[in-house]
C-alpha cells in the first residue's frame, strides 16, 4: 500500500447524504483511479484521471463525482443519487505509460444506512 | 474491448503441493497482463507482470505465470503452496492498442490453503 493513503478506513453515513473519499499519493504518478470492490463482482472502474484537470467516466460513474486539482489528490464523492453506495472503495496511481502497473490504496469501506 | 475470465471462484489446495490459479483474457491488440493478490480488507498488492518476452514470467513470493498466446491464457502458479498464500488473486489486462487506459480486472479468485 505504500504511497498512497486513502481516509478514513471505515467510513459510516445516513442515507441521503453525501460523503467524500480521500485519496493522497506521493509517488509522482500522473495518472489515478477509482475502482468500487463488491463481493463476488470484482473491482469495477468508477472514474480515472490521467493529468491534472481532467479525468474521464469508467464503468459505474453513475451517482459518483470526482475532481483533480492537484497532482496528488483525487476525491472521490459519493452522492446521495448513488442508489447502493455502500462497498469498499480502492483507489490507485501509476505512471503514465501503459507497461506500468497501478499501486494501490489500503481502500474505504462505506457503509450507508 | 478487453475482458479477463477467472473461470474459478476458488481454489482449494494443500500446503505443500503446487498450486494454479486460472485466467484468461480478451483483447483486440497484443496484451499486457498482470497478478495481484488482496488480503482481507487491505489494497491490492502487485505479483507480477507480463509486458512481452519470456513466456515465464517470475514475481514475489515465488509466484509466477505463464502467458500463452494462442490459449489466450497467463495462469499463475506456485511450485508449493503456503497457508500464508490464503487470500483474493485478482487478473488484469490492459491492451496495448488503447495506450495507457485503466487496467480491466477479472472477478478474482479466493485460494484457501490447507495445513
Amino acid at each position: 500500500d505504500g504511497g498512497i493513503t486513502q481516509s478514513p478506513k471505515y467510513l459510516f453515513r445516513k442515507e441521503g447524504q453525501n460523503v467524500t473519499l480521500s485519496c493522497e499519493q506521493n509517488l509522482n504518478h500522473d495518472a489515478m483511479y477509482w475502482y468500487r470492490q463488491d463481493p463476488g463482482q470484482g473491482l469495477r472502474l468508477i472514474y480515472y484521471s490521467q493529468i491534472v484537470n481532467d479525468f474521464q467516466k469508467g464503468d459505474i460513474a453513475e451517482g459518483y463525482s470526482v475532481s483533480r486539482e492537484k497532482k496528488e489528490s483525487f476525491p472521490l464523492t459519493v452522492t446521495s443519487a448513488q442508489k447502493n453506495p455502500t462497498a469498499f472503495y480502492l483507489c490507485a496511481s501509476s505512471i503514465r505509460t501503459e507497461v506500468y502497473e497501478q499501486y494501490f490504496g489500503p481502500g474505504t469501506r462505506l457503509t450507508v444506512t | 474491448a478487453q475482458s479477463v475470465a477467472q473461470p474459478e471462484d476458488q481454489v482449494n489446495v494443500a500446503e505443500g503441493n503446487p498450486l494454479t490459479v486460472k485466467c484468461t483474457y480478451s483483447v483486440s491488440g497484443n496484451p499486457y497482463l498482470f497478478w495481484y493478490v488482496q488480503y482481507p480488507n487491505r489494497g491490492l498488492q502487485f505479483l507480477l507482470k507480463y509486458i512481452t518476452g519470456d513466456n515465464l514470467v517470475k514475481g514475489s513470493y515465488g509466484f509466477e505465470a505463464e502467458f500463452n498466446k494462442s490459449q489466450t491464457s497467463f495462469h499463475l502458479k506456485k511450485p508449493s503452496a503456503l497457508v500464508s498464500d490464503s487470500a483474493l488473486y485478482f487478473c488484469a489486462v490492459r491492451d496495448i492498442v488503447g495506450g495507457n487506459t485503466p487496467l480491466v480486472f477479472g472477478k478474482g479468485t479466493r485460494l484457501s490453503v490447507i495445513a
